[in-house]
């Protein structure tokens, strides 16, 4: 298995503010994933991130409104830039580890 | 995004009943797993199922992959009130490993009465 930590745990924020979640695994692995999950809904793909190269993102979600960093095989961030009361979601890191995925405790963003 | 239909809902139960819950598709999936999700907490994995037609177990929990590759259920013996959570089905349509995208289910909100 793998384990999985990001910081914060929680945040509120003001409008138009971005704020920067970091992720770190306890082993190497080749992709990262980000989700969003908005309140009462199932999870969402945002993107996929690889090492030392630019993240994938899925439809609807774009570079400029959350950018991605890896840097190397066990961290990664994402950032949620000029945010909106519609940010208001939890984001989750996951990752692929002996053929299953993996969780983050996720990150509770709140913007006003 | 695209989805899976999970069912039912949302589920009101009294401890010490059995739950059953499932997660249908259109599309065929070659890996469903099954995920639980606490409040305020990042979805944890029950059980996972890699061949049409197994049926796994984790202590009170039984999941089975169906024989058709489009749908998949998992059963809770003897609930009791830490089974309280959201449940997720979730579906890959690859056969393993971090290329292929999983699809979740709608989630089934599940409340057990002490």
């Amino acid at each position: 298995s793998a384990v999985i930590s990001q910081k914060p745990s929680r945040d509120i924020c003001q409008r138009g503010t971005s704020l920067t979640i970091q992720c770190q695994v306890d082993s190497q692995v080749t992709m990262m994933f980000w989700y969003r999950q908005q309140p009462g809904q199932s999870l969402t793909l945002i993107a996929t991130a690889n090492q030392g190269s630019e993240a994938t993102y899925e439809s609807g979600f774009v570079i400029d409104k959350f950018p991605i960093s890896r840097p190397n095989l066990t961290f990664s961030t994402l950032t949620v830039s000029n945010m909106s009361p519609e940010d208001s979601s939890i984001y989750l890191c996951s990752v692929w580890s002996f053929n299953t995925q993996y969780f983050g405790p996720g990150t509770r963003l709140t913007v006003l | 995004g695209q989805q899976l239909n999970q069912s039912p809902q949302s589920m009101f139960i009294q401890e010490g009943e059995d739950v059953s819950m499932n997660c249908t598709s259109s599309s065929i999936f070659n890996t469903w797993l099954w995920y639980k999700q606490d409040p305020g907490e990042g979805p944890v994995l029950l059980i996972a199922l890699y061949k049409a037609g197994e049926l796994t177990s984790n202590g009170r929990l039984t999941a089975q992959f169906g024989i058709t590759r489009k749908d998949s259920f998992l059963n809770i013996s003897a609930s009791i009130p830490s089974d309280v959570g959201i449940y997720f089905c979730a579906g890959q349509l690859g056969y393993g490993g971090a290329t292929n995208k999983l699809i979740f289910g709608t989630g089934t909100l599940l409340a057990v009465q002490p």
